[in-house]
């Protein structure tokens, strides 16, 4: 089937605004990952779940980012009262289970610009 | 700490060189390591991955990478470049830590000179 898609593909947000972004895995992978990328930066991890239990979220910048899996599948990061400093490429991954030897799914990631 | 440590940021190789991209690791245990490449508006493909084994590792797109634990090096090696894999390149190490995760490096650009 398709490969991991995320939605939107850019989003121009005010500062302050509330913004939600969209990840659909891959059809029946466990393992929901979500990275923020910097410009001129390699992705650096912001959370994990393990179908709908969120095991890691250690990689959240603050309480503002919130993020949530409810059935399994489809997962949204939510990004409250965005600062500059949010503006980033968000990039979802998926793998079949999460294990150290599963080959992580990229998206193409969400383009977020605050201004 | 975990890290990865990628010293070129910017290379740039005439078509039909040879290629080799570094990659320094530093992690306490045994390392599984990666190198993804990202086009420009795609996302990160996997180009290939070392668990275990045989420390020289083929992946696709013709690229190959040698582990050396005595450097704690990954590099990342092609024989002869092709205009079409001007890229960015990440190397990254899958650590643990109550859950598996990927710590990228910073990337390396690599431009193709026709």
């Amino acid at each position: 089937g398709a490969g991991v898609s995320q939605s939107p593909r850019y989003k121009v947000a005010k500062r302050g605004q509330d913004v939600a972004l969209r990840c659909d895995p891959i059809s029946g992978h466990v393992s929901l990952f979500w990275y923020q990328q910097a410009l001129g930066q390699g992705p650096e991890f912001l959370t994990y779940f393990q179908n709908e239990a969120q095991l890691d979220k250690s990689g959240l910048p603050s309480d503002r980012f919130f993020a949530e899996r409810p059935e399994g599948s489809v997962s949204t990061l939510k990004i409250q009262r965005t600062q500059q400093e949010d503006s980033a490429v968000y990039l979802c991954a998926s793998s079949l289970t999460g294990g150290a030897i599963d080959e992580q799914f990229f998206g193409p990631g969400t383009r977020l610009t605050v201004l | 700490a975990q890290s990865v440590t990628q010293p070129d940021i910017h290379i740039t190789v005439s078509e039909g060189a040879s290629l080799e991209l570094r990659c320094n690791y530093s992690y306490g245990a045994t390392p599984y390591l990666f190198w993804y490449v990202q086009s420009p508006g795609q996302g990160l493909q996997l180009l290939l991955k070392y668990f275990s084994g045989d420390t020289l590792v083929q992946g696709i797109k013709g690229f190959e990478a040698e582990f050396k634990r005595s450097q704690s090096s990954f590099n990342l090696r092609k024989p002869s470049v092709h205009w079409s894999d001007a890229a960015e390149y990440f190397c990254a190490v899958g650590v643990w830590s109550g859950t598996y995760k990927y710590i990228f490096g910073t990337g390396t650009r690599l431009k193709v000179l026709a």
